[in-house]
């Protein structure tokens, strides 16, 4: 069980095109998702935290406007990535948090596999 | 500062060899750690949590040292596919419980 996908696995975009990637709790709700941006060599940098049926939270120095996130469902978050740059390039993983479920600790979060962005 | 700060490494060691990592916060309210794993181009995934009192799971223990804010991992009779990322993970105080910061994350490669 807690098995959250992600799709697509990766794309590559020209510059100024948007793309927008999905993150799917399969076998539980998600009251919360969280996604995150990881660059070559680097640790993953929580992007917003997204919660079902309201606004997500940004983290200091992400822009809101770039990079939109919808969280309709309880098993659905989407992360819209606006007129993207190659400095957009990275790797995008988002984690979802249940309700219930087969989890070792409380709130342990699951990460979806990632999307792979490359933007030229 | 960082908010979770680790040695990148990489340590490479021998099979069979113990191996410890170590790692700081800056916040000294944090409540929750972890110690979380990441193979190359994957995500990351929960290895263990760290205790006030010290953990041990198999033949990774953790130990969690608040009074000089440090966490630590121990990897006993390391194994070839031991080798990954190990990042220091640490839930700020103030979020919600589930947010958790990164650490950039201690490299480790395991030779036969």
């Amino acid at each position: 069980g807690a098995v959250v996908s992600q799709h697509p696995s990766w794309v590559i975009c020209k510059s100024g095109t948007s793309v927008k990637i999905e993150c799917r709790s399969l076998d539980f709700q998600a009251t919360t998702m969280f996604w995150y941006r990881q660059f070559p060599k680097q640790s993953l940098m929580l992007m917003a935290t997204s919660n079902e049926g309201s606004k997500a939270t940004y983290e200091q120095g992400v822009e809101k406007d770039k990079f939109l996130i919808n969280h309709a469902s309880l098993t659905l978050s989407t992360l819209t990535v606006t007129s993207a740059h190659p400095e957009d390039s990275s790797f995008y993983i988002c984690s979802a948090v249940g309700l219930a479920g087969p989890f070792r600790e409380g709130n342990e979060q699951f990460f979806g596999p990632g999307t792979r962005l490359t933007v030229l | 500062r960082k908010e979770v700060e680790q040695d990148p490494g990489p340590f490479n060691v021998p099979e069979g060899a113990t191996v410890a990592f170590n790692c700081t916060y800056s916040n000294s309210a944090s409540q929750s750690f972890f110690w979380y794993r990441q193979d190359c181009r994957k995500e990351p995934k929960l290895l263990m949590s760290v205790y006030s009192s010290g953990n041990e799971d198999g033949r990774f223990t953790a130990q969690l040292n608040r009074a000089s804010q440090y966490i630590s991992l121990l990897i006993r009779d390391s194994k070839l596919s031991d080798s990954a990322t190990y990042l220091c993970v640490v839930n700020p105080p103030g979020s919600s419980a589930s947010k958790i910061i990164f650490g950039s994350g201690t490299r480790l490669s395991i030779r036969p």
